[in-house]
């Protein structure tokens, strides 16, 4: 139980454009989504906190113009990287807290994107 | 707000032999300590937790103590297996917090040499 289905696992877009990247949680009600950036060998950031039907909360050095986030329902978190250039390029994971219906997180499966 | 620190960042152990991780923590309000292993290009995979209201909790080959005095917290692997080697992340998590924001650690690559 407490899936996280997160979606593409991988694109390969050009510079300039925007990418969309979701989270959905199957099983459960997600009120609170985080969504992590990791660089290769290194660990994994937070880059802001999601609350459904409300605004994002982004981490100090996270452009919110930049990230745009959509928590529209309980269910469904999105992350849309706009004018994406190459140095965007990382391994994006969402999480969902699991305290309401016990403990722990669970993570969405990545997504690598790649910005040529 | 938190600040995890993970030492060592590399550590290479012979099969059989234990491994030993480390992590410090700098919020004394965190009372959620997990462990995740990491494979390359896979999401974090949750292999032990401690709350902090005990001090050590074991599973099998993985334990993890918790020192809360200290603010530290230490994964130990007995008798590794190839298998073992991944990336190794702590993280801290107020769960009483607003939003139970988890800081993760810089990770540790663990190299299990048969």
């Amino acid at each position: 139980g407490a899936v996280v289905s997160q979606h593409p696992s991988w694109v390969i877009c050009k510079s300039g454009t925007s990418v969309k990247i979701e989270c959905r949680s199957l099983d459960f009600q997600a009120t609170t989504m985080f969504w992590y950036r990791q660089f290769p060998k290194q660990s994994l950031m937070l880059m802001a906190t999601s609350n459904e039907g409300s605004k994002a909360t982004y981490e100090q050095g996270v452009e919110k113009d930049k990230f745009l986030i959509n928590h529209a329902s309980l269910t469904l978190s999105t992350l849309t990287v706009t004018s994406a250039h190459p140095e965007d390029s990382s391994f994006y994971i969402c999480s969902a807290n699991l305290w309401g219906v016990g403990a722990g997180y669970t993570f969405g499966s990545g997504t690598r994107l790649t910005v040529v | 707000g938190e600040n995890v620190e993970q030492h060592p960042s590399t550590l290479s152990v012979q099969e059989g032999d234990s491994a030993v991780i480390k992590c410090t923590y700098s919020d004394s309000a965190s009372n959620y300590f997990p462990w995740y292993k990491q494979e390359l290009g896979k999401r974090p995979q949750l292999i032990i937790d401690i709350r902090s209201n005990v001090g050590e909790k074991k599973d099998q080959r993985i334990a993890v103590t918790l020192n809360k005095t200290a603010k530290h917290f230490s994964l130990h692997i007995t008798e590794t297996q190839p298998e073992d080697s991944a990336v190794y992340f702590c993280a801290a998590a107020n769960s009483g917090g607003s939003n139970y924001k988890l800081t993760f650690g810089k990770g540790t690559l663990l190299t299990v040499n048969p």
